[in-house]
């Protein structure tokens, strides 16, 4: 079945540094891919997506390429403030309709 | 943006008794909500798939007795926890699908602790 891996936390990091945070998929077919964030004590917030191979999505300084060579989505930003410390979620869909399936989330810390 | 509600926000409730929560879709119609639990954390398990006027459908392992959903219209959809005991204590989130993208919108979530 469909599956998503993403690097254990928490992750921590200082003012201003280069981030990366690793997410490989398993899947059949051509899912989306998700990456969803949790800011502390609020909801699910949908931070960027792709939909198909090659396709990159991007938002808030974050980005993450659709790699289908190698099952992967990672999430990247150049330069990260205090205010991304959260919870990071990798996710993928099927389609329509279809459930998300999660990853575990990595808990990001960044340090002023 | 799509908004999506839930209420109420936390609950506290004594072992024994039910918990209804509500997920509202605020801007658009929902064909497709669904049921998360989250422990902490944790990841983001899904329960559940309501669809309208349909039954839902549960996940392997989700007890369909003790979790009923009940989506009542293309904005409603509730979760009742029957006969709440303190491991049912979580973090319930749900979300709504919006055509025509289909994309999924999800409520802030409901803390329940069963004392």
């Amino acid at each position: 079945g469909n599956s998503v891996t993403q690097m254990e936390g928490p992750v921590t990091l200082s003012e201003e540094a280069f981030l990366t945070i690793n997410c490989t998929y398993t899947a059949t077919g051509y899912p989306s891919l998700f990456w969803y964030v949790q800011y502390p004590g609020e909801g699910l917030q949908l931070l960027l997506k792709a939909t198909k191979a090659d396709d990159k999505g991007s938002n808030k300084g974050f980005e993450a390429t659709y790699r289908k060579e190698t099952t992967s989505f990672h999430l990247e930003k150049g330069s990260v403030q205090v205010s991304d410390s959260a919870v990071y979620f990798c996710a993928l869909s099927g389609g329509r309709d279809d459930k998300i399936i999660f990853g575990k989330g990595t808990r990001l810390h960044i340090l002023p | 943006g799509a908004v999506v509600s839930q209420h109420p926000s936390r609950v506290i409730c004594k072992s024994g008794t039910s918990v209804k929560i509500e997920c509202r879709s605020l801007d658009f119609q929902a064909t497709t909500m669904f049921w998360y639990r989250q422990f902490p954390k944790k990841s983001l398990m899904l329960m559940a798939t309501s669809n309208e006027g349909s039954k839902a459908t549960y996940e392997q392992g989700v007890e369909k007795d003790k979790f009923l959903i009940n989506h009542a219209s293309l904005t409603l959809s509730t979760l009742t926890v029957t006969s709440a005991h303190p491991e049912d204590s979580s973090f319930y989130i749900c979300s709504a699908v919006r055509p025509p993208a289909y994309e999924q919108y999800f409520g802030p979530g409901t803390r329940l602790t069963v004392t």
